[in-house]
């Protein structure tokens, strides 16, 4: 089944405890990105990827790393997260690499983190 | 300063009419318009996109109208069905930028039997 999975789906941690959310997909898509979910906020961009080594910002970087050394995952990485990074992140691939080439994004399930 | 503007929290209307979706853009350099629907406890699911050099599409039940002089898009459902209850999403990007999509707030739609 063609998917985008999300690991963990659910978490708690405490300010500053490094954590790593995964992402892979299994279509064989050259675009991933990652996005937060916030109430009255929308969907906003973390970061993009459009080929493995390839890397850039979205508009909401701050605080966030990524790394895309295999085309399938597009791991997430929060070095020391702080409480105004709780929030629901969700995780997306397209054929890309253009992402306007289809524009259409497949979405993991999303990952609920809490940071106290 | 957001960029994608779904200036409607929520939505409700009766099966069977006609659900309308709005959402007004900032950025002149948008070119491609896109709605996605988003479940609870789901990622977001694409629904409908639309060319600047168009200024309708549809698909089914569902018809995007865009308005470049108003900068402003519009999702029709119809006939609205329960299960079109959903959070709605439109999203942008421009020609120049080929990675970034630029998503509205949301509007909650609830379509009641």
């Amino acid at each position: 089944e063609a998917q985008v999975t999300q690991n963990p789906r659910y978490l708690i941690t405490v300010t500053g405890k490094k954590l790593t959310v995964t992402c892979s997909q299994n279509m064989n898509h050259e675009y991933m990105s990652w996005y937060r979910q916030d109430p009255g906020l929308g969907l906003r961009q973390i970061y993009y990827s459009m080929n493995v080594e390839v890397t850039d910002k979205g508009d909401v970087p701050e605080g966030y790393k990524v790394s895309r050394k295999e085309k399938r995952n597009f791991p997430l990485i929060l070095e020391s997260p702080s409480p105004n990074q709780t929030s629901l992140y969700f995780c997306a691939s397209s054929y890309g690499p253009r992402l306007r080439d289809t524009g259409e994004l497949f979405f993991g399930e999303g990952s609920r983190l809490t940071v106290l | 300063d957001q960029q994608v503007k779904q200036n409607s929290p929520s939505l409700s209307v009766q099966e069977g009419r006609i659900s309308i979706l709005n959402c007004d853009y900032t950025n002149s350099m948008f070119d491609y318009f896109l709605w996605y629907k988003k479940y609870p406890a789901e990622g977001p699911t694409f629904l409908i996109s639309i060319s600047s050099i168009k200024d309708k599409n549809e698909d089914g039940r569902f018809t995007v109208f865009l308005n470049k002089s108003a900068k402003h898009l519009s999702l029709h459902i119809v006939p609205s069905q329960p299960g079109d209850s959903a959070v709605y999403f439109c999203a942008a990007m421009t020609s120049g930028n080929t990675g970034k999509l630029i998503f509205g707030q949301g509007t909650t739609l609830q379509v009641k039997p």
